[in-house]
């Protein structure tokens, strides 16, 4: 089945910083790479997604890459807020086959006021 | 719209007892899934339904089981609780498979003694 790792597992910047926590997968038939939010006590939510046929996508302050030949794919915040402070998971799954997602183990993500 | 709603929120349980974690949704999703969120593993799939009477096992089924008899409701049993299975267990629907969005539920916190 996929392997996705992800980094770091902790991140720590200054409001206003960037932030970029990256993932690699080794299923190489995979086509959809989620990045997901979770707040603490909540459920992930999604905040940004990318298919395999896209190398960057962007929304707003969010920003990922895809590096199809390297598999691996990268989520970028910009301009960071005390607010973005919370748990990354990125993920990969095979679009239209199935239901099955694989997560990366997350990224705790800190912006220090 | 209530989205994707799981009850209980916490539930405490003694080894070998058994119990069914409740999942809804108004979304009119077809796929559904059950994924546990253990510290420093992300989320594991554990079962997960592409539509009413049909379910498949994912990453890490044994000691669960589940059935699908609506679009809306999909239940995880724990046949004979272990203290393995302490975790938080969130379910998801999606409108499309492996090339979806993802929605979750708040989860629920279970803890086996």
């Amino acid at each position: 089945g996929e392997n996705v790792e992800q980094h770091p597992s902790t991140l720590s910047v200054q409001e206003g910083d960037s932030a970029v926590i990256k993932c690699t997968y080794s299923d190489s038939a995979s086509n959809y790479f989620p990045w997901y939010k979770q707040e603490l006590g909540k459920g992930p939510q999604l905040i940004i997604d990318i298919r395999s046929n896209v190398g960057e996508k962007k929304d707003q302050r969010i920003a990922v890459t895809l590096n199809k030949t390297a598999k691996h794919f990268s989520l970028h915040i910009t301009e960071t807020q005390p607010e973005d402070s919370a748990v990354y998971f990125c993920a990969a799954s095979l679009a239209y086959t199935g239901n099955q997602f694989y997560f990366g183990t997350g990224t705790s993500l800190t912006v220090i006021p | 719209n209530a989205g994707v709603t799981q009850t209980p929120k916490f539930q405490v349980l003694k080894t070998g007892q058994s119990m069914t974690l409740q999942c809804a949704q108004d979304m009119n999703h077809e796929y559904m899934s059950w994924y546990r969120q253990d510290p420093g593993m992300g989320l594991r799939l554990i079962h997960y339904s592409v539509g009413a009477g049909i379910t498949d096992q994912g990453e890490v089924p044994n000691g669960y089981n589940v059935s699908r008899s609506t679009t809306e409701d999909f239940p995880l049993r724990l046949l004979s609780a272990a203290p393995s299975q302490t975790s938080v267990y969130f379910c998801a629907t999606n409108g499309g498979g492996g090339g979806y969005e993802q929605y979750f539920g708040p989860g629920t916190r279970l803890t086996v003694t």
